[in-house]
């Protein structure tokens, strides 16, 4: 199992501002994974966070608005960066998940309102 | 796409009663995983079943897969207030390229 750790839980931001979120995880993992949840919407993932690498990014999401960190092997940071309302959404990290044939463990998320 | 797609979307029922919720894919899978998320917070994982299993059971949770149909399901027996959540399906595909959420399922249990 994993736990991770992820701040901030929520946070209100004027548009044009940037937030960074930051989630520890207690084990090393190789693969982390951000998603966006809109309100009353599915999980889409963002981007895989790879340690030693550059983030690979799923379409529609690209790296100048959402740039990632992986500095080590228990740490990653997702900056949402000039934001507009449009980007108000609960943002999730994960470790493992389907694609290890494992079960995905989730920090418990950040809740984002851009006003 | 092969995301996963749930029915139905919300779903109210009283303490006591069973609750069964549906999720349907599009392509070939390695294996289909439930999850739960309170109050949109982190989603917790409540079950995992692989495309060469037909039933798995955890607790007062059954799952069935149909990989004929390309279906799943998720029975949560004796509704307790404290299943209140939306409940979501998540499939891999067979290179593990992928995991897909569904739309999800707003289940609430009222006393």
């Amino acid at each position: 199992s994993a736990v991770i750790s992820q701040k901030p839980s929520r946070d209100i931001c004027q548009r044009g501002t940037s937030l960074t979120i930051q989630c520890q995880v207690d084990s090393q993992v190789t693969m982390m994974f951000w998603y966006r949840q809109q309100p009353g919407q599915s999980l889409t993932l963002i981007a895989t966070a790879n340690q030693g690498s550059e983030a690979t990014y799923e379409s529609g999401f690209v790296i100048d608005k959402f740039p990632i960190s992986r500095p080590n092997l228990t740490f990653s940071t997702l900056t949402v960066s000039n934001m507009s309302p449009e980007d108000s959404s609960i943002y999730l990290c994960s470790v493992g998940g389907g694609r290890l044939d494992t079960e995905a463990f989730f920090g418990q998320g950040t809740r984002l309102t851009v006003v | 796409s092969q995301q996963g797609e749930e029915d139905p979307q919300a779903l109210s029922i009283q303490e006591g009663e069973n609750a069964t919720m549906n999720c349907s894919y599009k392509t070939s899978i390695n294996n289909l995983q439930w999850y739960r998320q309170n109050s949109g917070r982190g989603l917790v994982h409540l079950i995992l079943i692989r495309s060469n299993e037909r039933e798995k059971h955890s607790g007062r949770l059954r799952v069935t897969l149909d990989t004929s149909k390309k279906s799943s399901s998720l029975l949560i027996t004796a509704s307790r207030a404290a299943d209140t959540a939306s409940y979501f399906c998540a499939t891999a595909d067979n290179y593990g390229q992928n995991f897909v959420f569904g739309p999800g399922t707003r289940l609430s249990v009222l006393p």
